[in-house]
């Protein structure tokens, strides 16, 4: 059971858009920012949004970020076939004094 | 460019002890926290704790407090993670990442970026 909530999956068809949530608690996304990684399949993770809604150089805007209260989402436009990935969504928590991960959500494009 | 590369996959008996290293490169290796993050198979990423490379400070994660050792040494630029007390259900992928602080808007964040390209351990008998 992980401290963040998101949904197991997402998908939608190329050029359409998707989000996904991440909900936590007011010791973890209400308190501190919020980090989205992604992860294609067999690597390791990449950042792809980090502070709420900053974006690496080098990442698509069709890719965009937000947080409100105890929830976080990360929204994607234009999806294309090399979308196709895990996102995770990740914070900083106070009450446990550490990282904790989203469960991890399968985008896939149909 | 600035990159980590971890050792390669090994495979240990329960009751062992795995240590795997995490080599960076392309910036200063005591300015930023290591951190080691890891992903059982078909699931997600769990993190185990950090390592501060200037002083060798750390911070674990509760579940793995007493089975987990991080360590660093600077003189040839490398950092590990040791787990001991291995069971079955320590077999993941064990990634290390570089942490990236910045100060903006009055309040602190941090991010892990990038990543090793994470090392496999096997738990069998």
């Amino acid at each position: 059971q992980s401290v963040l909530t998101q949904p197991p999956s997402v998908s939608g068809t190329p050029g359409q858009g998707v989000t996904i949530s991440c909900s936590g608690s007011s010791s973890n996304i209400a308190r501190n920012a919020v980090n989205w990684y992604q992860q294609l399949p067999g690597t390791a993770p990449q950042l792809l949004m980090y502070t709420n809604n900053q974006r690496p150089s080098g990442v698509p805007d069709r890719f965009s970020g937000s947080k409100s209260g105890t929830s976080a989402s990360l929204a994607i436009s234009g999806l294309q076939s090399e979308d196709e990935a895990d996102y995770y969504c990740a914070v900083w928590d106070d009450s446990l004094t550490g990282w904790v991960f989203g469960g991890g959500t399968k985008l896939t494009v149909l | 460019q600035v990159q980590l590369v971890q050792s390669g996959a090994e495979v240990k008996k329960p009751g062992a002890s795995v240590k795997v290293s995490c080599k960076p490169s392309g910036y200063t290796f005591t300015g930023h926290f290591i951190h080691w993050v890891r992903q059982a198979p078909g699931k997600g990423l769990d993190w185990m704790g950090c390592i501060n490379p200037n002083n060798g400070g750390t911070k674990y994660a509760q579940k793995f407090q007493g089975r987990v050792t991080m360590t660093r040494d600077t003189s040839i630029t490398i950092a590990y993670m040791e787990l001991s007390g291995l069971t079955s259900d320590d077999t993941a992928v064990y990634f290390c990442a570089r942490e990236t602080s910045s100060f903006a808007s009055g309040s602190f964040s941090d991010w892990f970026d990038p990543w090793g390209q994470g090392t496999l351990v096997t738990v069998s008998s």
